[in-house]
């Protein structure tokens, strides 16, 4: 079946400007997850949704919101970007019934200029 | 606090040469442990995990890794490299307490690979 799906690949935004990336997760899949990938921070949770509603949140300012629609495809929006947003965002799904393995998505590019 | 330790952030082995990537975790019970790997302009792949079914957790394109818990590591090894197998890996816990959705990752092992 497909993997999970990220739209778009890549994206360049100036700051102060808003964003919104897309992901899709494999269908069946009800927990949706979001990490940054920085080359100084590594990979950090950003937050994670379960039926629509969030369920886990990282260290992460209110400039970055999600959104689960009721087929699981999830968008998330970051406000009044700064330039230390510049990162590979990643998107992961699973069950969701438990902590398991999750299945990632190739990413989405945001550099922020 | 769970977390994972990569004791080295770069490897470089040669083609047909066994492959050793290190990782120690710190968590007071049995975590939930994974290696997953990452190419370039890729997401990331699971290799493989254990969840204390089995000590020693066979993977994808012959890795394999040990939970050794009297040593708190999880060491993926593969007995003969390939040039395919040059991207970077994570050793990643799932934290103790987690609703859901959380992945705690290592700060991932750059492995290259010689001809």
């Amino acid at each position: 079946k497909a993997g999970v799906t990220q739209t778009p690949r890549y994206l360049i935004k100036t700051r102060g400007q808003q964003v919104t990336l897309s992901c899709s997760p494999i269908s069946g899949h009800r927990s949706v997850s979001w990490y940054q990938q920085t080359p100084g921070q590594g990979l950090q949770f950003l937050f994670e949704y379960f039926s629509e509603t969030q369920r886990n949140k990282g260290n992460f300012p209110g400039r970055f919101s999600g959104r689960q629609f009721s087929n699981s495809r999830f968008e998330m929006n970051v406000s009044t970007l700064e330039l230390g947003d510049s990162a590979l965002y990643l998107c992961a799904s699973s069950w969701g019934t438990r902590p398991d393995e999750q299945y990632f998505g190739p990413g989405t590019r945001l550099t922020v200029t | 606090a769970q977390s994972v330790t990569q004791l080295d952030s770069h490897v470089s082995v040669s083609e047909g040469t066994p492959v050793l990537l290190r990782c120690n975790y710190s968590s007071s019970y049995s975590p939930s442990l994974f290696w997953y790997v990452q190419h370039p302009n890729k997401g990331l792949q699971l290799l493989l995990k254990y969840t204390s079914a089995a000590t020693l957790v066979k993977g994808i394109n012959g890795f394999e890794a040990e939970f050794k818990k009297s040593e708190t590591s999880f060491h993926l090894t593969k007995p003969s490299a390939h040039m395919s197998d040059a991207a970077e890996y994570f050793c990643v816990v799932i934290p103790l307490y987690n609703q859901g959705g959380k992945l705690i990752f290592g700060q991932g092992t750059e492995l290259s690979v010689k001809p």
